[in-house]
C-alpha cells in the first residue's frame, strides 16, 4: 500500500491557461474523491467517482472544471481558462469502506 | 444539511499539557464522524473515526475522541501533547454507507509551546 499520490505537487500558471492534475488512488479502493481547500478552510467536496462512473458533482464544480476516471484507476482533474480564484490546494482521496485516505495535494497558484 | 463547527480557530498549549479540540456537528441521522490532522503543505491523515458502538474511540498518536449525541459533539483529546502534534486539525461528518457527502469543519490550528 503506497497511499494516494498526486502529481504535480505544485503548479503555477497564468490566468487563462488550462491545467490538469492527476491522482492515483490506493489500488483496491473503488471510490475516488476530489476536494478543494483554500487557506484557513477545510476541504470542500468537488466530485466523486465509483469505479469509472462520476456519481456526484458539487455546485462548486463550474463548467470550467472536468474530471475523469477512464479505467476506474487513476483520475484527472482539468481546469480550463484558469482564474485567480482557482488558486487553492486540490486534494484527492480514495476509499473502499467508509474512511477516506487523502493524497498530499496539488497546490495551484494562478498569477 | 450536515455541517461541522470547530469553535476554536487557534489553540496554544504547552508541551506535556493536555489537549481538547472541540467539534460540533449537525446531521439528521446517525453521523459518521472523523478527525483528520494536516501538517503544513501536506494532505490529511486520519486520526480516528466513529461509526457506531462505543462512544469513546481511540486513534493513532495517542488521540481519543468521545461522541456525545445529546450535545452533538465529537471532541478530540490527548492527555499529553508533544511538539510534533503542532498541526491543523479537522473534524468531519459524513453519513450513510457510502460516506460520500462528507463535510469538514474550518479547522483548528494547534501551536505547541516548548
Amino acid at each position: 500500500d503506497t497511499g494516494v499520490s498526486q502529481d504535480p505537487r505544485h503548479k503555477i500558471t497564468k490566468r487563462g491557461q488550462n491545467v490538469t492534475f492527476r491522482c492515483d488512488p490506493i489500488s483496491e479502493h473503488n471510490r475516488l474523491y476530489w476536494y478543494r481547500q483554500t487557506l484557513g478552510q477545510g476541504p470542500e467536496f468537488l466530485t466523486y467517482f465509483q469505479n469509472e462512473a462520476q456519481l456526484e458533482k458539487s455546485r462548486l464544480l463550474s463548467d470550467r472544471f472536468s474530471a475523469e476516471r477512464p479505467k476506474g484507476s487513476f483520475s484527472t482533474l482539468e481546469i480550463q481558462r484558469t482564474e485567480q480564484g482557482d488558486s487553492a490546494m486540490y486534494l484527492c482521496a480514495s476509499s473502499r469502506m467508509g474512511e477516506q485516505y487523502f493524497g498530499p495535494g496539488t497546490r495551484l497558484t494562478v498569477t | 444539511a450536515q455541517s461541522v463547527t470547530q469553535p476554536d480557530i487557534h489553540i496554544t498549549v504547552s508541551e506535556g499539557a493536555s489537549l481538547e479540540l472541540r467539534c460540533n456537528y449537525s446531521y439528521g441521522a446517525t453521523p459518521y464522524l472523523f478527525w483528520y490532522v494536516q501538517s503544513p503543505g501536506q494532505g490529511l491523515q486520519l486520526l480516528l473515526k466513529y461509526f457506531s458502538g462505543d462512544t469513546l474511540v481511540q486513534g493513532i498518536k495517542g488521540f481519543e475522541a468521545e461522541f456525545k449525541r445529546s450535545q452533538s459533539s465529537f471532541n478530540l483529546r490527548k492527555p499529553s501533547v508533544h511538539w510534533s502534534d503542532a498541526a491543523e486539525y479537522f473534524c468531519a461528518v459524513g453519513g450513510g454507507g457510502n460516506n460520500n457527502d462528507m463535510r469538514f469543519g474550518a479547522g483548528t490550528r494547534l501551536t505547541v509551546k516548548p
